[in-house]
């Protein structure tokens, strides 16, 4: 079965800092990764998205790296704020074009 | 182009009672997929499409759900005899044509449709 883990579940911070959220996956074979927030009852906001040849992405703030070889993709937010509380949600699109999710990071952006 | 929509927002029914929700792609996406997300959970896949064709179903989608996307355009998502257990968000995607040979491409949500059972 594809799974998705990403560690922590919930995390706070204070205002300023770097912070890693974790994701791994037990399937090898992903195509492409994508790191999505959501915020408490809304959709999916797209942020990164990793093609299977890449190794990283950048945007703004955010950089998102993915290890295929060990199974694993990070994403790091730097000089976090309080604006950046949400869910962040780690998938990677299957052999089938389909998207399988991890459960999720809770962020709290402390001011 | 304004994105994925989805219609209603928000839908209160009691337990038993048929629902039907609808998502529209971005134009020209041909392939449109339907996720659930309850609470404290990621989404799950449900079923998608491509065109007006349905190519996969999960073990999810019970016999109470049916889903259509009759002219390959928009779709809709039927929920029979709703449960109590069927409270959720509904979220529905779109995707362009694959390129032949290329990894598949990004999908794109739309804001959801959020379930409750009473």
């Amino acid at each position: 079965k594809q799974e998705v883990t990403q560690i922590p579940a919930a995390l706070s911070v204070p205002e300023g800092e770097n912070l890693v959220l974790n994701c791994s996956f037990t399937d090898s074979a992903i195509y492409n990764l994508q790191w999505f927030r959501q915020d408490p009852g809304k959709g999916l906001t797209s942020l990164l998205l990793i093609q299977s040849s890449q190794r990283e992405q950048t945007s703004g703030r955010l950089n998102a790296s993915l290890d295929k070889s060990s199974g694993r993709s990070t994403l790091y937010i730097a000089a976090s704020q309080p604006g950046d509380s949400a869910t962040y949600l780690c998938a990677f699109y299957n052999q089938g074009g389909k998207l399988i999710f991890g459960q999720g990071t809770e962020l709290s952006v402390k001011p | 182009d304004t994105g994925v929509s989805q219609d209603p927002r928000h839908k209160i029914t009691k337990r038993g009672q048929n629902v039907t929700f609808r998502c529209d792609p971005i134009s020209e996406h041909n392939r449109l997929y339907w996720y659930r997300q309850t609470l404290g959970q990621g989404p799950e896949f449900l079923t998608y499409f491509q065109n007006e064709a349905q190519l996969e179903k999960s073990r999810l989608l019970s016999d109470r759900f049916s889903a259509e996307r009759p002219k390959g355009s928009f779709s809709t998502l039927e929920i029979q005899r709703t449960e109590q257990g069927d409270s959720a968000m509904y979220l529905c995607a779109s995707s362009s044509p694959r390129v032949a040979g290329a990894p598949y491409n990004e999908q794109f949500f739309g804001p959801g449709t959020r379930l409750t059972v009473l």
